[in-house]
């Protein structure tokens, strides 16, 4: 599975876009880009995923470089509720079961 | 909507004991998962399950571990004898089909070893 670089942490005002960023330059043609969040000991949720085109839905939009390198995760509105450890995640697409491997995610932390 | 369950919310077991985490997947789907996330650390495949059988494992899950989908709804963890550092807190996930569909997490079931 290709390697994500993510920041370690990004701050944002409520009511602002959050956008965060990830590398993935050693993605391959079958794998897709995935986003989750983990909010404090839950859970991870799901977000959003793509392959190349741009994406978006009531959560959040995807965005994906031409060469597909790298994305961001844009959240328009954030609150305080989207205080959360964000993951970019790729993973092939081709196999029965597709393991999401997590890295360390960005600490997105919103503020008043 | 509908949820992916886990029971118990914690558990706390003395070393060399057996423990059972159980799940009940989200109903109509048809690949399962376990994750595992030692405090302050990454959240980490387990294994996955489909048709009643294992389809991957990771290092961690070695002969301590099993997996059962037992009677059609429940997805159980068995840990045969607990180490210290099987402490963690545990993550079933469920998917509807295979391939590019979410994975569909539960609350966790923290496990504290002594």
């Amino acid at each position: 599975d290709a390697k994500t670089t993510q920041p370690t942490s990004m701050d944002c005002a409520e009511g602002r876009a959050a956008n965060l960023p990830c590398n993935h330059s050693t993605i391959s043609g079958n794998e897709y880009v995935y986003w989750y969040r983990q909010i404090h000991s839950q859970g991870p949720q799901y977000i959003i995923h793509g392959l190349k085109n741009n994406e978006t839905n009531e959560m959040a939009s995807l965005i994906i470089t031409e060469d597909r390198k790298s994305s961001t995760l844009i959240l328009p509105h954030a609150t305080l509720r989207d205080t959360a450890v964000y993951y970019c995640i790729v993973t092939n697409y081709g196999g029965a079961t597709n393991k999401l491997i997590f890295g360390t995610g960005t600490l997105l932390a919103v503020q008043p | 909507e509908p949820e992916v369950t886990q029971t118990p919310s914690h558990q706390v077991t003395q070393m060399g004991q057996e423990v059972i985490l159980r799940c009940v997947p989200i109903s109509n789907h048809l690949y399962f998962y376990w994750y595992r996330q030692i405090l302050g650390q990454k959240v980490e495949f387990l294994v996955s399950f489909y048709n009643n059988e294992i389809s991957e494992k990771s290092e961690i899950f070695d002969d301590q571990f099993s997996v059962e989908r037992p009677d059609g709804s429940n997805f159980t963890l068995k840990i045969r004898s607990t180490k210290l550092e099987d402490s963690a807190m545990y993550f079933c996930a469920s998917q509807l089909a295979g391939g590019r569909n979410e994975q569909f997490f539960g609350p966790g079931t923290r496990l504290t070893v002594l």
